[in-house]
């Protein structure tokens, strides 16, 4: 069974500082990788997601993933955090052909002035 | 488009009560998955629904089923509740299945059991 690894529970960062949010996923079978966010009180949303082709994805708000099939990691970072991007992040993999998202516990991002 | 709405947003029941929670997906889309979020486990896979078929269900007890309706509205339910069944009960819609499709969440049902 698949399964993803947030190594970091907790990330304390001072803002415009640079970030990087860890993930391992357990299978290099293919797949298809994730990253959400969620906000207090709130859903996830969709950060970024990686199918195919280029192994580096990103997304509107200034992040970047990069796929390393080799090293089954898919870490997330931005070079500049704001206040506004404290939130809980979660690395998520599917399996190609499913519709099943196996989750990482998370990584709280707390970004501070 | 309207996102994914699920309704109740607040619910409190008492042990062996049972509750439906409701999902509407976001307008063409047929496929919805529902996720448990727990402070202790995570988030973990319930089921998923397409054209009206459980497609897929994750490690959960029988206490907990689901269908889908003809207008891809989805609803859960959770029988004889515990109090290990308190979380917040995530749906999440896609326009098809497979092909690395974007599931997107509504807010979530926080169901609280006492």
């Amino acid at each position: 069974a698949q399964s993803v690894t947030q190594l970091d529970s907790q990330v304390p960062v001072f803002e415009e500082a640079p970030v990087e949010l860890r993930c391992n996923y357990s299978s290099s079978v293919s797949v298809y990788l994730f990253w959400y966010v969620q906000y207090p009180n709130q859903g996830l949303q969709l950060l970024l997601k990686y199918l195919s082709g280029s192994t580096l994805v990103e997304s509107i708000n200034g992040f970047e993933a990069e796929f390393n099939k080799s090293q089954t990691s898919f870490h997330l970072r931005k070079p500049s955090v704001h206040i506004s991007d404290t939130a809980e992040y979660f690395c998520a993999v599917m399996d190609t052909g499913f519709q099943k998202l196996v989750f990482g516990t998370g990584t709280r991002l707390l970004v501070s002035p | 488009k309207a996102g994914v709405t699920q309704t109740p947003r607040y619910l409190i029941k008492t042990r062996g009560q049972q509750v439906t929670l409701s999902c509407s997906p976001i307008s063409g889309h047929r496929s919805v998955s529902w996720y448990q979020q727990t402070p202790g486990q995570g988030l973990q896979f319930l089921f998923e629904y397409f054209s009206e078929t459980q497609r897929n269900k994750g490690n959960f007890p029988g206490r907990f089923s689901g269908r889908q309706f003809s207008n891809s509205r989805s609803e859960m339910n959770v029988s004889t509740l515990e109090l290990g069944d308190s979380a917040l009960y995530l749906c999440a819609s896609s326009l098809m299945r497979g092909g690395g499709d974007t599931q997107y969440f509504g807010p979530g049902t926080r169901l609280t059991v006492l």
